[in-house]
């Protein structure tokens, strides 16, 4: 079976930096997601790890560490336009099935 | 190029009805995907595709059917709708290969009296 933890809500001002956890079990692990969804809208790809290490996508970043069960998507230079729910997603197997977390909100104020 | 195109966006069912839900991807993916998103609940898979003919289950598949009809289309069907599927439905569809890369449809809000 596989959990996935992730906190709540974080409200940031903008041009902050906000760090986004993800704990995750899971009896079969070969990487993990991360998806942005703003309000009423289709969950949108990040990026995906599938080592260990930091993965930089323009103003987002991905860790992960495998022997941990840990990840984190770092969030910079925030902008309002970052308002959104922010998911993490264990990828279980082949063909790219995901198990998705509960999701962290994420408000940012001017 | 219109991606992953699901209908109808918005539908209102009473308890005991049937109906479709019709995606279809236009990307030459060979996995398709339905997922359920409930408040606080993330979003949950009900059945997945990996390729044209075959399904298989996912976390929370009772009360649902699918049909891969061809490499394009995936359907999810409720044969007798209870409040408790009341919810948003995505599908999504990915290419092959582990990219972990989901490409989603705006989704179908439904709603079961």
């Amino acid at each position: 079976g596989q959990s996935l933890e992730q906190p709540s809500e974080v409200t940031a001002v903008e041009g902050a930096i906000v760090q986004i956890n993800c704990t995750y079990q899971t009896s079969g692990f070969y990487g993990l997601s991360w998806y942005q969804q703003h309000d009423g809208g289709a969950p949108t790809f990040l990026s995906y790890n599938a080592l260990d290490g930091l993965e930089e996508t323009g103003r987002f970043s991905s860790f992960l560490s495998r022997s941990d069960s840990y990840g984190y998507l770092l969030l910079q230079e925030l902008q309002m336009k970052d308002s959104a729910s922010y998911f993490c997603a264990v990828r279980e197997g082949g063909n790219n099935r995901l198990a998705f977390g509960k999701g962290n909100q994420v408000v940012v104020i001017p | 190029n219109a991606g992953v195109t699901q209908t109808p966006k918005f539908q209102v069912l009473k308890t005991g009805q049937s109906m479709t839900l019709q995606c279809a991807q236009d990307m030459n993916h060979n996995s398709m995907y339905w997922y359920r998103q409930d408040p606080g609940m993330g979003l949950r898979l009900i059945y997945y595709s990996a390729s044209e003919g075959t399904t298989d289950k996912g976390e929370v598949p009772n009360g649902y059917n699918v049909s891969r009809l061809n490499k394009r289309e995936f359907s999810l069907r409720l044969e007798s709708a209870a409040p408790s599927q009341t919810s948003v439905y995505f599908c999504a569809s990915a290419r092959t290969g582990n990219t972990g890369e989901l490409f989603f449809g705006e989704g179908s809000r439904l709603t079961v009296l």
